[in-house]
């Protein structure tokens, strides 16, 4: 069974930093690239950053460009996001969600999601 | 980026009734385009991918239509289980979602 198990959500300051992992199983880690996806309370979602399965592609959401750093531990089965500098309006549930390269012209979709972790950015 | 719009933002049906959403891209996406389920408090959940295939496991009284821009997705018998948030998502370029469509009981 894949499982996707985000921890590290956490009340802070703004200007602060936070460290989120997701540690994933019943799958092949190093087959799947990662993204993290999130949703600010009542509103929509919107995806955060992306990783491929050996690191070599990033990309980041304009929002979140150079204070969000996204990582993979592939022998640990682990995805991670850096997040530095937080701001009022990083205040979401982050997901990390698996990415499938369907056999459909090679459309992606996100299959496999965690269940979520808060983070609060608040004085 | 590519921008997506959904409506309506949100509908009221009763159970049996065909609903339908309606999803636009700000530029063509072909059939880049997926469709989501989310309940509170839970994480999304794949419907259909490819604008019209049907995620496995996913009930038939779903199925989704359109190429180009312009996108619909239909439940053909609404169900109590189908009460959720539907949100559509291009995957042509990096990842834009549509606000979501909130379908309550009327």
């Amino acid at each position: 069974e894949v499982q996707l198990v985000e921890s590290g959500g956490d009340l802070v300051q703004p200007g602060g930093s936070l460290r989120l992992s997701c540690a994933a199983s019943g799958f092949t880690f190093t087959s799947y690239s990662m993204n993290w996806v999130r949703q600010a309370p009542g509103k929509g979602l919107e995806w955060v950053s992306y990783i491929t399965s050996s690191s070599n592609t990033i990309y980041y959401a304009d929002s979140v460009k150079g204070r969000f750093t996204i990582s993979r531990d592939n022998a640990k089965n682990s995805l991670y996001l850096q997040m530095n500098s937080l701001r009022d309006e990083d205040t979401a549930v982050y997901y990390c969600a698996r990415e499938h390269i369907t056999m459909v012209r090679g459309v992606s979709l996100f299959d496999y999601w965690g269940q979520g972790t808060l983070v609060t950015v608040s004085s | 980026d590519i921008q997506m719009t959904q409506s309506p933002s949100s509908l009221s049906a009763s159970i049996g009734d065909r609903v339908t959403i309606t999803c636009r891209a700000s530029q063509s996406i072909s059939t880049y385009l997926n469709w989501y389920q989310q309940k509170p408090g839970k994480a999304p959940k794949v419907l259909i991918y490819a604008a019209s295939s049907l995620q496995s496991g996913v009930p038939s009284r779903f199925s989704g239509s359109g190429s180009g821009t312009d996108f619909t997705l239909t439940i053909s018998s609404l169900q109590p289980e189908d009460f959720a948030t539907y949100y559509c998502q291009q995957s042509y370029s990096t990842p834009t979602f549509g606000p979501g469509t909130k379908v309550d009981l009327k």
